[in-house]
C-alpha cells in the first residue's frame, strides 16, 4: 500500500520556468491537499480539493494552479516559477465525510528556484 | 480565526527523561486538535488527535497529549524519551471550509532533540 506518492522528489528550476508537481493516492480518499513548508512557518495550505471536480484556494494560492484529474490524482502547477516559491511541497489526502479522520501525507517534493 | 501556536522552536532532553512539546490553541467553539511528527526528508505522520471525551489522549509510539480547556493547551508528552524521537513536531487545529470538508491550520513546529 503506497499511500500518497509525490513526484518528483527533487527539482531545480530557473526563474520563469514552469513545472507540474504530481500527487497520487491509492486509499480511495475524496479530499486532497497541497501544502508548502518553509522554515519557521509550519505548513501552509495552497489549494485543496474536497472531491473530484472541485478545487478551492487555501491560505497561499497566488502563483499556483491545481487540477484534480480524477479521484486519485491532484497536481500542482507553477506557471512561472519565482525564487519565493523555493520550498518543500507536500500533498495530503483524507476521507471526506468523517471529520475525525486525519490527513495522510506524501514524502514531499523539494523545489529550488534559482 | 482558528489557530495554534507552538511557543518553543526547540526542545532538548536527555534520553530516558520526560518529553513535553507545548501547543496552545485559539478557536471558537470546540477544538479538534492534532499532533503530527516529521522525520528528516519524510512527510508528516499522524500521532494523535483530540475530538471530544477524555482529556488525556494516547497515540502512536508511546506519545500522549493532554487537553486543557482552561489553559487552551494541548501539550504532547512522552514519559521516557528515546533518541529516535528526535524529529520535528507539529500541532494542528481543524478549520472547517465551505465545501463540507476541513482544513488544518498548523503551528510553526518544534524541533525535538534527544541526546544519548
Amino acid at each position: 500500500n503506497a499511500g500518497v506518492t509525490q513526484t518528483p522528489k527533487f527539482q531545480v528550476l530557473k526563474t520563469g520556468q514552469s513545472m507540474t508537481l504530481q500527487c497520487a493516492q491509492d486509499m480511495n480518499h475524496n479530499s486532497m491537499y497541497w501544502y508548502r513548508q518553509d522554515p519557521g512557518m509550519g505548513l501552509r495550505l495552497i489549494y485543496y480539493s474536497a472531491s473530484e471536480g472541485t478545487t478551492d484556494k487555501g491560505e497561499v494560492p497566488n502563483g499556483y494552479n491545481v487540477s484534480r484529474l480524477n479521484k486519485r490524482e491532484f497536481s500542482l502547477r507553477l506557471e512561472s516559477a519565482a525564487p519565493s516559491q523555493t520550498s518543500v511541497y507536500f500533498c495530503a489526502s483524507r476521507v471526506t465525510g468523517d471529520s475525525n479522520q486525519p490527513q495522510h501525507f506524501g514524502d514531499g517534493t523539494r523545489l529550488s528556484i534559482l | 480565526a482558528q489557530s495554534v501556536a507552538q511557543p518553543e522552536d526547540q526542545v532538548n532532553v536527555a534520553e530516558g527523561n520526560p518529553l513535553t512539546v507545548k501547543c496552545t490553541y485559539s478557536v471558537s467553539g470546540n477544538p479538534y486538535l492534532f499532533w503530527y511528527v516529521q522525520y528528516p526528508n519524510r512527510g508528516l505522520q499522524f500521532l494523535l488527535k483530540y475530538i471530544t471525551g477524555d482529556n488525556l489522549v494516547k497515540g502512536s509510539y508511546g506519545f500522549e497529549a493532554e487537553f486543557n480547556k482552561s489553559q487552551t493547551s494541548f501539550h504532547l508528552k512522552k514519559p521516557s524519551a528515546l533518541v529516535s524521537d528526535s524529529a520535528l513536531y507539529f500541532c494542528a487545529v481543524r478549520v472547517f471550509s465551505s465545501s463540507n470538508d476541513y482544513k488544518l491550520s498548523f503551528g510553526a513546529g518544534t524541533t525535538v532533540t534527544v541526546r544519548a
